[in-house]
């Protein structure tokens, strides 16, 4: 099993423009989610799903959009970037199981917004 | 590019020493409490959670214990080795509905030969 894919591992974008960060997990964990991580600070949870065409928002959901259309993959859309979107971002993905808090991580996307 | 671990507090101790991290969380209400480790270039890795109504619980080399009284939690690390260092994040659930993770800022741990 691969687990949890990001790609890409690094990106760059000028301000203004859009891009999709692709997350995939093989293991048909029902929930996912994108977090963002900034230097000297913990994980800041984006947008998450708990389940094939249902989303929610988290702590820092504007500039963000995301789209569950299958169990596996949770894509998240930046609209128009901005330099205070420079981050590395995290999907996770984990079972809808009582007391489960296991959440599996991807290896993180790098982005930088110029 | 810059690190994650710029910033972070730092725990620097030498191998075969016993580790004990330490973290404050803030909501009352949560049921689960959980430690995560990150090491570079990686994403974070789930060690251990323990329950609300818990005090302590063992893994192997871990210990979590939880002190609801001043809303503490500590990850206790036996006989540490080079490869424990990493960046240590405690997590807290919030139990209501679909439970998001409320992660802190995390604590970096180096380990010396």
């Amino acid at each position: 099993n691969a687990g949890v894919t990001q790609t890409p591992k690094f990106q760059v974008l000028k301000t203004g423009q859009s891009m999709t960060l692709q997350c995939a997990q093989d293991m048909n964990h029902e929930y996912m989610s994108w977090y963002r991580q900034d230097p000297g600070m913990g994980l800041r949870l984006i947008h998450y799903s708990v389940g094939a065409g249902i989303t929610d928002q988290g702590e820092v959901p504007n500039g963000y959009n995301v789209s569950r259309s299958t169990t596996e993959d949770f894509p998240l859309r930046l609209l128009s970037a901005a330099p205070s979107q420079t981050s590395v971002y995290f999907c996770a993905s984990s079972y809808k199981r009582t007391g489960n808090t296991e959440a599996f991580f991807g290896q993180g996307t790098r982005l930088t917004v110029v | 590019g810059e690190s994650v671990g710029l910033h972070l507090p730092t725990l620097s101790v030498q191998e075969g020493d016993n580790s004990i991290i330490n973290c404050a969380y803030s909501n009352s209400a949560s049921d689960y409490f959980i430690w995560y480790k990150q090491e570079s270039g990686k994403g974070p890795q789930f060690i251990i959670d323990i329950r609300s109504n818990m005090d302590k619980r063992q893994g192997q080399r871990v210990t979590v214990l939880l002190n609801k009284t001043v809303k503490h939690l500590s990850l206790q690390i036996a006989a540490t080795q080079p490869g424990d260092s990493a960046v240590y994040f405690c997590a807290e659930r919030n139990g209501s509905g679909y439970s998001t993770l409320t992660f802190g800022k995390g604590t970096m741990l180096l380990v010396s030969p």
